[in-house]
């Protein structure tokens, strides 16, 4: 069975801290991985990794896929109180050419969540 | 754009009854998912659609549940009959695949949910 597994489940920092969240998965098929910021609304799109050791960036956050073990992690430097939020893995096991590529057979399995709490 | 547009945004309603629920995608897409979020499982992927076709529906939980997608502008899921577990909130999301070789987007873009209470 597919499983994709985050953790902390939950994390509580101070404003300026660093923060590295983690994602680990086994699923046949894997494709690419995905990361969502989920606030008191509907997920938000972050990053997509498809290739090992490529560091995805933007601003304060970053992140970075390892294939060989299975496993992504999202950090977030300098964290500050609006990057509370629930953040997402989700796992692409689509067949056929990725997404990226112009394929269009998309499916996603979801971890349950890190839930982020940044404290002034 | 106005974004993906979902209805209702709040449904109360009793086991047995029959629900449906409204997704406009948003314009030029041609990819829609449908999924569902409570504190026990996460978010699950539950059918997924390209071009107006069911590509996957293997993550919808019974019978009891459908989806169609008669144009390219409007879905819906129904559950029938709702039953308490149900409750849950529902997202539909949409995004733009190229299918002719060249990068396409990979950004799927929220609704803002349809939160459902079925006592």
């Amino acid at each position: 069975e597919d499983k994709v597994v985050q953790s902390p489940l939950s994390l509580v920092v101070h404003e300026g801290d660093t923060v590295t969240l983690n994602c680990s998965y086994e699923v046949t098929n894997f494709r690419s991985l995905l990361w969502y910021k989920q606030e008191k609304k509907a997920p938000t799109f972050l990053f997509m990794l498809t290739s090992s050791g490529i560091e995805k960036k933007s601003g304060r956050l970053s992140s970075i896929l390892d294939k060989k073990e299975l496993f992504s992690i999202l950090n977030i430097t300098a964290t500050q109180t609006g990057d509370s939020a629930v953040y997402l893995c989700a796992v692409d096991k689509g067949r056929g050419r990725p997404l990226h590529s112009g394929g269009s057979n998309y499916k996603l399995t979801f971890g349950k969540g890190t839930l982020l709490t940044v404290n002034p | 754009d106005a974004g993906v547009i979902q209805s209702p945004r709040h449904e109360v309603t009793e086991m047995g009854q029959e629900v449906t629920l409204r997704c406009k995608p948003i314009s030029g897409h041609n990819s829609l998912f449908w999924y569902r979020q409570t504190m026990m499982r996460g978010l699950e992927l539950l059918i997924y659609f390209n071009n107006n076709v069911p590509i996957d529906d293997s993550g919808m939980p019974e019978d009891r549940f459908s989806a169609k997608m008669p144009n390219a502008s409007f879905s819906t899921l129904k559950i029938q009959p709702s039953e308490p577990r149900d409750s849950a909130v529902y997202f539909c999301a949409s995004s733009y695949a190229l299918t002719s070789g060249r990068t396409s987007t990979d950004t799927q873009y929220f609704g803002p949910g349809t939160r459902l209470t079925v006592l």
